[in-house]
């Protein structure tokens, strides 16, 4: 168990709905990951927080955002969904510095 | 640009030997960091090791180590005396300068086979 959870473990939508992912990083760490890793597009970095501020953009959508809480909790909002954005997103949490990583257990979405 | 790239989509090994999987990269930063992340087929993502370009020492942890070739651009992952527990797919992957994103690999799949 890493420590780091994520809710929910699944979700099925429709195409066109929205959606929020949580993420609760290991107590104490103020850096927090999101990745999305699908068929097409392999793995991919999102976003990166730390201490609530935005610390990195990737491969983001402008259809998806994120942020990062004052209890240090993220969530991954997914609007208009597509098929495409089926996929598994994870979220990890490091303590600051990208040397180690934790990682949630990963939300499996499908969009129908 | 493609920045990291695996060559080996599946390797084999032979339990308790070791096993190089190869990840070279592309980058014209001077600093950057670079990482290997294990994934079973449970679909958990583990990360495994990191490397910083300025570190003069090989990143060691356990059984696995970084064989880091600045010149060449490759970060090699070594996993030594191969367990059935190994058997997973294994990402390589590259962040410049912090304040950047990281990029990934195709990865390899790893078979330990008994």
């Amino acid at each position: 168990d890493s420590g780091v959870t994520q809710t929910p473990k699944h979700l099925i939508t429709a195409t066109g709905q929205r959606v929020t992912l949580r993420c609760s990083p290991r107590s104490g760490d103020l850096s927090v990951y999101w990745y999305q890793q699908s068929l097409d597009q392999g793995l991919q970095f999102l976003i990166q927080y730390y201490n609530g501020e935005e610390r990195a953009k990737g491969n983001i959508l402008e259809r998806f955002s994120a942020q990062q809480f004052p209890d240090l909790h993220s969530e991954l909002n997914l609007s208009s969904l597509e098929l495409g954005d089926s996929a598994l997103y994870f979220c990890a949490s490091s303590g600051g510095s990208d040397n180690e990583q934790f990682f949630g257990p990963g939300t499996r979405l499908t969009v129908l | 640009a493609q920045k990291i790239t695996q060559t080996q989509p599946g390797m084999f090994v032979q339990e308790k030997e070791a096993v190089t999987l190869d990840c070279t990269y592309d980058t014209s930063d001077q600093s950057y960091g670079l990482f290997w992340y294990k994934q079973p087929s449970s679909g958990e993502m583990i990360f495994l090791i990191y490397q910083g370009s300025y570190d003069e020492q090989n990143a060691t942890e356990g059984r696995y180590s970084l064989n880091f070739q600045k010149a060449r651009k490759s970060a090699n992952l070594v996993i030594s005396a191969s367990q059935l527990g190994d058997s997973a797919m294994y990402f390589c992957a590259m962040r410049p300068p912090p304040g950047n994103q990281f990029y990934f690999g195709t990865g390899t799949s790893l078979t330990v086979i008994p």
